[in-house]
């Protein structure tokens, strides 16, 4: 079954401090690894995408690695701003004639003054 | 980038009723729409796919004489909660897709918060 899980579930850290969220998956076969910033009441925001060969990409302060030989991945913020305060969700794509999404829990970030 | 709306962005209707929300995609055509429904601090769940001018395909466990969705156009879907009741008080986000292509990418609505009282 194909499954995405994220760590930590929660996070609490102070403006300015950076993080890492991570993301560990099984499934199979793999297309792409997605990541989300989704603002409460909001819906989901895209903020990298990548492939089977790409293995780190940035979006201003949001950089995403991807291993996908250990099939992880994670989401680094640097400098965070008290606007960071979301959930970041982890979303992996089938390589399927579905193109099946499957959507990790989500890590829910929260960054205090 | 890809704009999809949602209208309304928050409903809250008495138990018994229909409520019908709207998906447009803004600036570019969907061959495909899907809909998901997002419980409190869950994440998205699909409900149902749906390509323009044929029925939608439904996730199990999803009735789909209760979620009607109709994707008339290449622009806009929408989907019907028939008989809402409470339980039925959800997050409901849509997403659009223009094509497989290479990151195979949906972009996602702003959501519609489903109140049933």
């Amino acid at each position: 079954k194909n499954q995405v899980e994220q760590s930590p579930q929660s996070l609490i850290i102070l403006e300015g401090k950076n993080c890492t969220l991570q993301c560990n998956y099984t499934v199979s076969p793999f297309s792409n690894l997605r990541w989300y910033k989704q603002d409460t009441g909001r819906g989901p925001v895209s903020l990298t995408i990548m492939t089977f060969s790409e293995n780190t990409k940035s979006n201003g302060r949001y950089t995403a690695t991807l291993d996908a030989d250990t099939k992880q991945s994670s989401l680094h913020i640097t400098a965070s701003q008290l606007s960071d305060s979301a959930s970041y969700i982890c979303v992996v794509s089938a390589n399927t004639g579905r193109r099946a999404l499957t959507f990790g829990s989500g890590t829910r970030l929260q960054v205090q003054p | 980038g890809a704009v999809v709306s949602q209208h309304p962005s928050w409903v809250i209707c008495k138990s018994g009723t229909s409520v019908k929300i709207e998906c447009r995609s803004l600036d570019f055509q969907a061959t495909t729409m899907f809909w998901y429904r997002q419980f409190p601090k869950q994440s998205l769940m699909l409900m149902a796919t749906s390509n323009e001018g044929s029925k939608a395909t439904y996730e199990q466990g999803v009735e789909k004489d209760k979620f009607l969705i109709n994707h008339a156009s290449l622009t806009l879907s929408t989907l019907t909660v028939t008989s809402a009741h409470p339980e039925d008080s959800s997050f409901y986000i849509c997403s659009a897709r223009m094509g497989l292509g290479t990151y195979n990418e949906q972009f996602f609505g702003p959501g519609t918060r489903l109140t049933v009282l």
